[in-house]
């Protein structure tokens, strides 16, 4: 079941701040958070397992609800870098592990 | 370390000939994914090994499309005969099925183009 990323695009001025949301309607199992430029590779960025969790590095970071339906990554004071189109991948219960659903997408454009 | 290496980069090749799309992961990692990507559709799994053997080919569009992993170095796609419609990028991607919360690394993509 794919899980629905919302916005489908942002455009952000440098040292703004944005949020990517990631739903499912079931509970999963962890979410992974990847970056895509464009012409390049997925560049995983984290993965969040339990209810309740934050983590981040540096001003990207991002959470997991407690219910381990929603996770949102926060990109804050952006900066040109951060363009590019960031995906959550999912795993579900019962699934094959490691195998990850990817949302459609959020485009980040960041302009100077 | 050398991350997961796919090729070719690019591939033009006119519709209904074979392409064999060529993937090596990363040392170590025990599963491997090939994932097709298109603006229609996004980042689709097509198929996942682990420890060489296919787990879930769920996401292989047809009979046309074939993978195999021989060995824990290597792995190939093929489509045969291809279409126009399998234009798309072809990421391959690997992980350590070990404990929870694999992070999966991708190769850099094969660009493939039917004409």
């Amino acid at each position: 079941q794919q899980p629905v990323q919302s916005p489908q695009a942002v455009i952000l001025r440098e040292g703004e701040d944005a949020v990517i949301n990631c739903s499912s309607s079931k509970a999963l199992y962890s979410v992974h958070w990847y970056r895509q430029k464009h012409g390049e590779a997925p560049v995983f960025l984290m993965i969040l397992l339990k209810g309740g969790e934050q983590k981040g590095h540096d001003k990207i970071s991002a959470s997991f609800n407690e219910k381990k339906q929603q996770s949102s990554l926060y990109l804050t004071a952006s900066q040109l870098s951060y363009s590019g189109t960031y995906f959550c991948g999912t795993e579900n219960y019962g699934g094959s592990q490691g195998n990850l659903i990817f949302g459609k997408g959020t485009k980040l454009s960041v302009k100077p | 370390d050398a991350g997961v290496i796919q090729s070719p980069r690019h591939e033009v090749t006119e519709m209904g000939q074979e392409v064999t799309l060529r993937c090596k992961p990363i040392s170590g990692h025990n599963s491997l994914f090939w994932y097709r990507q298109t603006m229609m559709r996004g980042l689709e799994l097509l198929i996942y090994f682990n420890n060489n053997v296919p787990i879930d080919d769920s996401g292989m569009p047809e009979d046309r499309f074939s993978a195999k992993m021989p060995n824990a170095s290597f792995s190939t796609l093929k489509i045969q005969p291809s279409e126009p419609r399998d234009s798309a990028v072809y990421f391959c991607a690997s992980s350590f099925q070990g404990s929870a919360g694999n992070t999966i690394y991708f190769g850099e993509g094969s660009w493939l183009t039917v004409v």
